[in-house]
């Protein structure tokens, strides 16, 4: 069975600077994609980034960028220039053949003003 | 399209008592699944519907929980004889499915069902 392990249950960043969530997975499936979703205090998830796992270039999506390393079944997201906003719970996910997400425990991310 | 509704926001029962939670997806997707989140950890997958088929249950889904997806539109989770344990925020999703672009897409959560025992 496949999983998803987030080793850092909080995170805490300095507005405008940069910070890197963890993620790794474990799985036998060649083909599958991985997600990160933030959820706000409150509020509904909403997707952050994804990555094809065929595709070797790290997916960016403005602030928001990954490193994702498939030997080493990693996943990790950058976000830099770190917002107020940003403030939230990360989750990282995965979705293979099955087509379910599987996520991870979270990180919750603090931003300092 | 609004996105994924999900009614009611809150519910406050009591131990026994039976509940029923709707989700509206969006309605161009075929695929509906339920999670269950409790505090401080990941969602956990429940149960999931191809239209109105239901393909996997969880093992987290005991005989006390039973979901639905008439004619493969709204959805509804019922819990019969809540116990605390229970309690927890119910989340639905919506996404592509198969033939629509099933595996990269990602889902469209709702904003959650908050479920209180007492």
């Amino acid at each position: 069975a496949q999983t998803v392990t987030q080793s850092q249950p909080e995170m805490s960043v300095q507005e405008a600077e940069t910070v890197t969530l963890s993620c790794t997975y474990d799985t036998s499936e060649s083909d599958y994609y991985l997600f990160w979703y933030k959820q706000p205090p409150s509020r509904q998830m909403i997707l952050v980034i994804r990555q094809e796992a065929y595709k070797q270039q790290n997916a960016t999506e403005n602030r928001f960028s990954v490193n994702f390393q498939k030997a080493a079944k990693s996943f990790s997201l950058k976000i830099s220039d770190s917002q107020l906003g940003d403030a939230a719970m990360y989750f990282c996910a995965y979705k293979g053949s099955q087509g379910n997400l599987i996520f991870g425990k979270g990180t919750k991310l603090s931003v300092k003003p | 399209d609004t996105g994924v509704s999900q009614d009611p926001r809150h519910k406050i029962t009591k131990r026994g008592q039976n509940v029923t939670f709707r989700c509206d997806p969006i309605s161009e997707h075929n695929r509906l699944y339920w999670y269950r989140q409790t505090l401080g950890q990941g969602p956990e997958f429940l149960t999931y519907f191809q239209n109105e088929a239901q393909l996997e249950k969880s093992r987290l889904l005991s005989d006390r929980f039973s979901a639905e997806r008439p004619k493969g539109s709204f959805s509804t989770l019922e819990i019969q004889r809540t116990e605390q344990g229970d309690s927890a925020m119910y989340l639905c999703a919506s996404s592509p499915g198969w033939g629509q672009g099933l595996l990269g897409s990602g889902y469209t959560f709702g904003s959650g069902t908050r479920l209180t025992v007492v």
